[in-house]
C-alpha cells in the first residue's frame, strides 16, 4: 500500500546510546518531517526536508540530526539519547512545502523510551 | 505568527448524540484549517480541510466543519456519534508557503454506549 513507511515501530534506549529512525515514502512527495508527539503537547516540529537536499530546523530540534537520503527516505538520528526523548515519533510527507494545502500524510509512528 | 487553541482536552458523548470539537486560530493572514484524527496506536488521518472558497468542509465518516473567519474558528461536528469515532482529534494551520503545520493540543472523543 502507498504511504509512509516507518521503522522501528518500538524501540528502548539507555541513556547515552545512539538510534536512527528510519522512514521512506512511495508518494513521490517532495517534502517530508518529523514530529514528535508527547501527552498534552500535540506534536512539535523537530525538522524537516522541503525537497531532497535539503533540511531545516523545526520547533524542537535539539539533540536530533537528520538526513535526507533521497527523495524517499528521510531518517532522524539521536546522537546521545536522553529521558526527555522518550516520546512517540511520526514521520510525515507531504506534495510541497509551498502547497501546504494539500496535508500531510503520517506514518504509523515509532514509539521510543530511553531509560 | 499562528497558533491553534483546542477547546477541552477530553469530550465525552453518548452514542447518537451531536459531536462538536472545537477549534479556534490566530493568524495574520487567512489560513489554511485543518483536522486529522488519530487511533489508538495509529498515525494521523487527514479528516478535511479548509484552503479557499466554501466555508462549509465536508470530510470522511460524516463529519465536517465550518471556517468562521469573524470568530476565528473552525469548529468540527457529525450529527450523530458512533462508537468507532472514538479517538483522538487534532486541530491544524497552515499558511501560504508555511513551512509546517501548527497542531493544537488534540482532543479526545469518548462515546459511550
Amino acid at each position: 500500500n502507498a504511504g509512509v513507511t516507518q521503522t522501528p515501530k518500538f524501540q528502548v534506549l539507555k541513556t547515552g546510546q545512539s538510534m536512527t529512525l528510519q522512514c521512506a515514502q512511495d508518494m513521490n512527495h517532495n517534502s517530508m518531517y518529523w514530529y514528535r508527539q508527547d501527552p498534552g503537547m500535540g506534536l512539535r516540529l523537530i525538522y524537516y526536508s522541503a525537497s531532497e537536499g535539503t533540511t531545516d530546523k523545526g520547533e524542537v530540534p535539539n539533540g536530533y540530526n537528520v538526513s535526507r537520503l533521497n527523495k524517499r527516505e528521510f531518517s532522524l538520528r539521536l546522537e546521545s539519547a536522553a529521558p526527555s526523548q522518550t516520546s512517540v515519533y511520526f514521520c510525515a510527507s507531504s506534495e510541497a512545502v509551498l502547497r501546504a494545502n494539500y496535508g500531510y500524510t503520517f506514518g504509523s509512528g515509532t514509539r521510543l523510551t530511553v531509560v | 505568527a499562528q497558533s491553534v487553541t483546542q477547546l477541552g482536552s477530553h469530550v465525552s458523548v453518548s452514542e447518537g448524540a451531536l459531536v462538536l470539537l472545537r477549534c479556534n486560530y490566530s493568524s495574520s493572514v487567512p489560513p489554511y484549517l485543518f483536522w486529522y484524527v488519530q487511533y489508538p496506536n495509529q498515525g494521523l488521518q487527514l479528516l478535511l480541510k479548509y484552503t479557499t472558497g466554501a466555508t462549509l468542509v465536508k470530510g470522511i465518516n460524516g463529519f465536517e466543519a465550518e471556517f468562521k473567519k469573524s470568530e476565528t474558528s473552525f469548529h468540527l461536528t457529525k450529527p450523530s456519534a458512533h462508537m468507532s469515532d472514538a479517538a483522538e482529534y487534532f486541530c491544524a494551520v497552515s499558511l501560504t508557503g508555511a513551512n509546517n503545520l501548527f497542531f493544537g493540543t488534540g482532543t479526545r472523543l469518548t462515546v459511550i454506549p
